[in-house]
């Protein structure tokens, strides 16, 4: 079986401090894991994912994401927040295990807010 | 321009009253699913297709039933829709339905209301 927690409905950060959207895991298997951003009214769009390699996955709009496999966590980071980051931000994740899930599953999203 | 489309975007209607929810994809991509979104709840997948004629049952298939006869196009159907359906809904689709590792592209998501 295979699930994934965020356990903050709402981050609330300034603009140009760093910001942190916690993620962490549970696979049977070695996990895919992904982010993805939703902003109002708009579909899901793909941030950044971890398939194997280094642990520091770098994706868009300068977001990055830290694989750590002993604490089973797959954080988002990014250095300097933007008002225009505020958004819907989801984790999920794959099993990578022999049969695992085709079906990945979601967490159920954090809302990061930026203030200026 | 690589996308994923549905149509309608919102739609009210009445218990009972079946529906289809149309999704298009340009991408020649293997793999389509469909998701919905309900707060508090993340995303849960209904349904989903590895390929042409190829469907399976997600987490909550219940009330749900698709096709895939067509590789770019997975319509969403509900026979008898009920008010616990109301949800925003999304399709998705990536590249290679074997494999677990890539990324989905979603539509822009159907808001649908059943009275």
């Amino acid at each position: 079986a295979q699930s994934v927690a965020q356990p903050e409905d709402q981050v609330n950060v300034a603009e140009g401090n760093p910001l942190t959207v916690k993620c962490t895991y549970s696979v049977s298997g070695n996990p895919y894991l992904f982010w993805y951003v939703q902003y109002p009214n708009r579909g899901l769009q793909f941030l950044l994912k971890y398939i194997t390699g280094d642990n520091l996955v770098k994706g868009s709009y300068g977001f990055e994401a830290e694989f750590n496999k002993s604490q089973t966590s797959f954080h988002l980071k990014k250095p300097s927040a933007l008002v225009s980051d505020s958004a819907l931000y989801f984790c999920a994740v794959r099993d990578f295990a022999s049969g695992g899930s085709y079906i990945p599953t979601f967490g159920r999203g954090t809302s990061l807010i930026v203030h200026p | 321009e690589a996308q994923v489309t549905q149509n309608p975007r919102y739609l009210i209607t009445v218990t009972g009253k079946k529906l289809t929810v149309t999704c298009s994809q340009n991408m020649n991509h293997e793999y389509m699913s469909w998701y919905r979104q309900d707060p508090g709840l993340g995303l849960r997948q209904i349904y989903y297709s590895m390929n042409v004629e190829v469907t399976d049952k997600g987490d909550v298939p219940e009330g749900y039933k698709v096709s895939r006869k067509e590789k770019r196009n997975f319509p969403l159907i509900l026979e008898s829709p009920s008010p616990n359906q109301t949800s925003l809904y999304f399709c998705a689709s990536s590249l290679n339905g074997g494999g677990k590792y890539n990324e989905q592209f979603f539509g822009p998501g159907t808001r649908l209301t059943v009275l």
